[in-house]
């Protein structure tokens, strides 16, 4: 069946360095894209969507793409700080109302 | 807190007994999910409610699964005669649909099973 799924399970970068997360997929009828962070021993936290018809979208240090050509969805964390570490998962949803489907997960460590 | 409550966190039972798991979600919220996740994966969707109608199940919810949400408010999750493959983090998150992020849907910190 059609489902998302991620590139690189672990990630280590340095503190202050930019973090790249990627993720691909495989529905073309999904209309979200989303990034959730799941710190150790909580439930998953929303951190930004995107809309399929969007190929870009920036929050507070975080700037989601979105590749429809390549069916691909990355997360951009500028300067990342120790607090940023965390399991990050890309999900999809069909629309707005409906169920999010995710990913497995990318596992980022911050080296202080 | 008002955000969305699980209770209880954690929860060991013997194999062949049934849990039961409540989810409180956020007050105005109207949609309801419940999830399941296994270590290093990412939650499974298990069922969905708005209000209190059941509106999709998984086919992961087998006939031992059953989810209620009577009034429209609060969920309950229980797993007959459980076996050590139940054993997971059951989530629960809740949304209300509206014109500006509906996707971002609220997590409780999860109920831990362990069957043994």
């Amino acid at each position: 069946g059609e489902s998302v799924g991620l590139h690189l399970p672990t990630l280590s970068v340095q503190e202050g360095d930019n973090s790249i997360i990627n993720c691909a997929y495989s529905n073309s009828a999904s209309d979200y894209f989303i990034w959730y962070k799941q710190e150790s021993g909580k439930g998953p936290q929303f951190i930004i969507d995107i809309r399929s018809n969007m190929d870009k979208r920036q929050g507070q240090r975080v700037t989601v793409l979105l590749n429809k050509t390549v069916k691909h969805l990355s997360l951009q964390i500028a300067a990342t700080q120790p607090g940023d570490s965390a399991v990050y998962f890309c999900a999809e949803s069909r629309a707005s109302y409906d169920k999010v489907i995710f990913g497995p997960g990318t596992s980022l460590s911050v080296i202080p | 807190d008002t955000g969305v409550s699980q209770n209880p966190r954690h929860k060991i039972t013997k194999r062949g007994q049934n849990v039961t798991f409540r989810c409180d979600p956020i007050s105005e919220h109207n949609r309801l999910y419940w999830y399941r996740q296994t270590l290093g994966q990412g939650p499974e969707f298990l069922t969905y409610f708005q209000n209190e109608a059941q509106l999709e199940k998984s086919r992961l919810l087998s006939d031992r699964f059953s989810a209620e949400r009577p009034k429209g408010s609060f969920s309950t999750l229980e797993i007959q005669r459980t076996e050590q493959g139940d054993s997971a983090m059951y989530l629960c998150a809740s949304s209300r649909p509206g014109e500006v992020r509906v996707t971002e849907a609220f997590f409780g910190q999860g109920t831990r099973l362990t069957v043994v």
